[in-house]
């Protein structure tokens, strides 16, 4: 069975860019959760959506958003790029559940802003 | 007080040995945990998920959770050269009424032959 494909692989965008990235699950996995990771803050949680629906958020700017489509491909936007939002940006599917979140990660998008 | 905290290490043991990983948490109500290997590079991949109090093993892995303390563990035995990497600890933190998977820092293995 496939993994979790994540794409573009890297990015290098200007600091007031906004950018796109797309993450396709495993086949029949219907949840989708989007985290950041830093070496400052580490891994952290950004947003999660099931049956395209926005399910649990972290603490993000509303610069960040998500969308789901019906075959649970998931798509993040941030706009108005900062400096600060250089980070390796990893898509994680699962089954179902909300207790058990047994995820499974994707290769990332390392976006670079300039 | 951090949500779920790991001593970043780096945490160094021969090869053979056993390496003791631990991680502990803040909110209570937490409910699931799991252990993800990340090496230099790469994503994290999950190796071992614990629901309930008491051990979970799966070949070299053992997993430990001990609610009460609010104490997660991790257990490599036999240790490899490969398990060289970095040990995220996750928890599913109750919040507004659904669970935030949230993540330690990560501890620096090393294993050495």
């Amino acid at each position: 069975k496939a993994g979790v494909t994540q794409t573009p692989r890297y990015l290098i965008k200007t600091r007031g860019q906004q950018v796109t990235l797309s993450c396709s699950p495993i086949s029949g996995h219907r949840s989708v959760s989007w985290y950041q990771q830093t070496p400052g803050q580490g891994l952290q949680f950004l947003f999660e959506y099931f049956s395209e629906t926005q399910r649990n958020k972290g603490n993000f700017p509303g610069r960040f958003s998500g969308r789901q489509f019906s075959n649970s491909r998931s798509e993040m936007n941030v706009s108005t790029l900062e400096l600060g939002d250089s980070a390796l940006y990893l898509c994680a599917s699962s089954l179902v559940g909300r207790e058990s979140y047994e995820q499974y990660f994707g290769p990332g998008t390392r976006l670079t802003v300039t | 007080q951090k949500e779920v905290e790991q001593n970043s290490g780096p945490l160094s043991v021969p090869e053979g040995a056993i390496a003791s990983l631990n991680c502990t948490y803040s909110d209570r109500g937490s409910q699931s945990f799991f252990w993800y290997r990340q090496y230099s590079g790469k994503s994290p991949e999950l190796i071992m998920f614990i629901y309930s109090n008491g051990d979970k093993e799966d070949g070299r892995f053992t997993a430990q959770l001990n609610k009460a303390s609010q104490y997660v563990s991790l257990l490599i035995r036999d240790s490899q050269p490969s398990d060289s990497a970095t040990y995220l600890c996750a928890v599913n933190r109750p919040s507004g009424g659904s669970y935030i998977p949230t993540f330690g820092r990560g501890t620096s293995l090393i294993v050495h032959p």
